[in-house]
């Protein structure tokens, strides 16, 4: 496709469930971070991914949280035993990277998933 | 730690005014890359300007520049001409270290008629 894709774009789940979230970058692009946004607030920092490097967990805010990537296509995070406080935004974005700096191009998001947990 | 901090929660301007929002961040690095993002209402980021810390030329892009201070570790935007369209949440962001990119929380920008 032309652009970021995520879905679902809406996930209402019940508190104790688990989630998987996808993202679909755009092609060529080996560069694929997560963040998540609560309402109102910052973009978080979640993971990164490049290439076949090892990917940059360093965000992951508990190990509820894990996202996988199989080379340089769709990246999938799951969130195991949802808890309320996992409400937000998850922001996937791609992005090549750029001459001098691996990963430091202009970053293209994807619209985002909405996740509610009840 | 690395971080970017944006001090200014919300701010107003009139429309074809200019306005600045600021940034500072915190890195020990020579190298790194620091960016402008929009989010609209509509909530899709786009990125509105950039600035690589090698050069000491400013950034500019149409009614957007940036004054990059090295030293202070300060960037900061300026939008000349203000736009209804302009109104939306803006983030400054940077590499700083090992190439992930670190967002600040932004500032909300609203344009008065």
């Amino acid at each position: 496709g032309a652009g970021v894709s995520q879905s679902p774009s809406n996930k209402v789940t019940e508190k104790g469930k688990d989630v998987e979230l996808r993202c679909d970058p755009i092609s060529g692009h080996t560069a694929l971070y997560w963040y998540r946004q609560r309402l109102g607030q910052g973009l978080e920092f979640l993971i990164y991914f490049q290439g076949n490097s090892a990917p940059d967990k360093s965000g992951l805010p508990s190990d509820r949280f894990s996202a996988e990537r199989t080379g340089e296509s769709v990246s999938t995070l799951t969130i195991q035993r949802t808890q309320q406080e996992d409400s937000a935004v998850y922001l996937c974005a791609s992005s090549l990277p750029a001459p001098g700096l691996a990963g430091a191009g202009e970053l293209f998001f994807g619209e985002g998933s909405r996740l509610t947990v009840l | 730690a690395q971080t970017v901090t944006q001090s200014q929660p919300e701010m107003s301007v009139q429309e074809a005014e200019t306005v600045t929002l600021s940034c500072t961040y915190d890195t020990s690095e020579s190298d790194y890359y620091l960016f402008w993002y929009k989010q609209p209402p509509s909530r899709q980021m786009i990125l509105v300007i950039r600035q690589e810390a090698y050069k000491q030329q400013n950034a500019t892009e149409n009614r957007f520049s940036v004054n990059f201070q090295k030293a202070a570790k300060s960037f900061s935007l300026k939008i000349s001409d203000s736009q209804l369209g302009d109104a939306a949440m803006y983030f400054c962001a940077s590499t700083l270290w090992d190439d992930k990119i670190i967002f600040g929380k932004g500032t909300r920008l609203h344009i008065l008629p």
